[in-house]
C-alpha cells in the first residue's frame, strides 16, 4: 500500500501562471517531507522540504504548503517556466530517533509548462 | 549540497556479462542508497548503507550486491545483466544533522541497457 500518494501523473500549466502539485499520505509517523525534481536521464534534485511543525515553507517561486489534519501537502510554483517542466516528487521521513527508516517517495507527478 | 558521482553515466552491455555501477560522494555521509527507475515510472529503494560494513536491502527485490568498504564508495554489482535489468540506477546519500530531517542528494544516475 503506497504511504505517499500523488494522484495526478500529469499536469500542463501555461508559462506565468501557477504550477500546485499535490501529495498525500497516510503514515501519520512522517514529520518531514520534502519536494524533488527530476529532468529525464538525471538524477533528481533537491527543491524544498517542510518540517511537521511548520505549515508553510518558501524558497523564491517555490511554496510548500503543509496540511497535517487532512495529510496532505502541496508545491506551488508562480510564476511557472518552462524550465519548470519535470516529474516532480513527493517524499516524506518517518518521526524517529535514530532516523534510521530511508524516505518514502510518490511516484511523481510529470510538469509541462507550456511557452 | 552533496557532491556525489556515478559512472558510468551510461552502459550497453550484453546479457551475461558483470557489471560494477560506480558511485562515490565527497562530502562524508554516512548514508548511502541505490534507486531504480524506470521511464516515467517511480523511484524503488534497491540497496541502503548507514555506514561502513551496513548494507541492507530496500524495498525492491534486486539481484544486485553491494558493498560500502568506505564512507566515501558505494558499488553496486550484477554477476549476471539481463535485459531485465535495464533501467537507470540512481544512487544518493544524506547525513542529516538532526535524524528524523532526512534529505537525500541524488548523482546523475546511471542509464543501463542490456541487450
Amino acid at each position: 500500500d503506497q504511504q505517499v500518494k500523488q494522484n495526478s501523473p500529469s499536469l500542463s500549466v501555461q508559462e506565468g501562471r501557477i504550477s500546485i502539485l499535490n501529495c498525500d499520505y497516510t503514515n501519520s509517523m512522517f514529520d518531514y517531507f520534502l519536494w524533488y525534481k527530476k529532468y529525464p536521464a538525471e538524477g533528481p534534485t533537491f527543491l524544498i522540504s517542510i518540517s511537521s511543525i511548520k505549515d508553510k515553507n518558501e524558497d523564491g517561486r517555490f511554496t510548500v504548503f503543509l496540511n497535517k489534519s487532512a495529510k496532505h501537502l502541496s508545491l506551488h510554483i508562480v510564476p511557472s517556466q518552462p524550465g519548470d517542466s519535470a516529474v516532480y516528487f513527493c517524499a516524506a521521513s518517518p518521526r524517529g530517533g535514530s532516523g534510521n527508516t530511508p524516505l518514502v517517495f510518490g511516484k511523481g507527478t510529470r510538469l509541462s509548462v507550456i511557452a | 549540497e552533496a557532491d556525489i558521482y556515478q559512472t558510468p553515466r551510461y552502459l550497453v552491455i550484453g546479457t551475461g556479462k558483470k557489471i560494477t555501477l560506480e558511485c562515490s560522494q565527497t562530502m562524508g555521509h554516512d548514508k548511502m542508497y541505490w534507486y531504480q527507475q524506470d521511464p516515467g515510472m517511480e523511484l524503488h529503494l534497491i540497496h541502503y548503507s548507514y555506514g561502513v560494513n551496513s548494507t541492507e536491502k530496500g524495498d525492491l527485490s534486486s539481484e544486485s550486491t553491494v558493498s560500502r568498504i568506505r564512507t566515501e564508495h558505494f558499488p553496486l554489482t550484477l554477476e549476471s545483466a539481463r535485459p531485465s535489468h535495464t533501467s537507470q540506477y540512481l544512487c544518493a546519500s544524506s547525513d542529516p544533522v538532526i535524524a528524523s530531517l532526512e534529505t537525500q542528494y541524488f548523482g546523475p544516475g546511471t542509464r543501463l541497457l542490456v541487450l
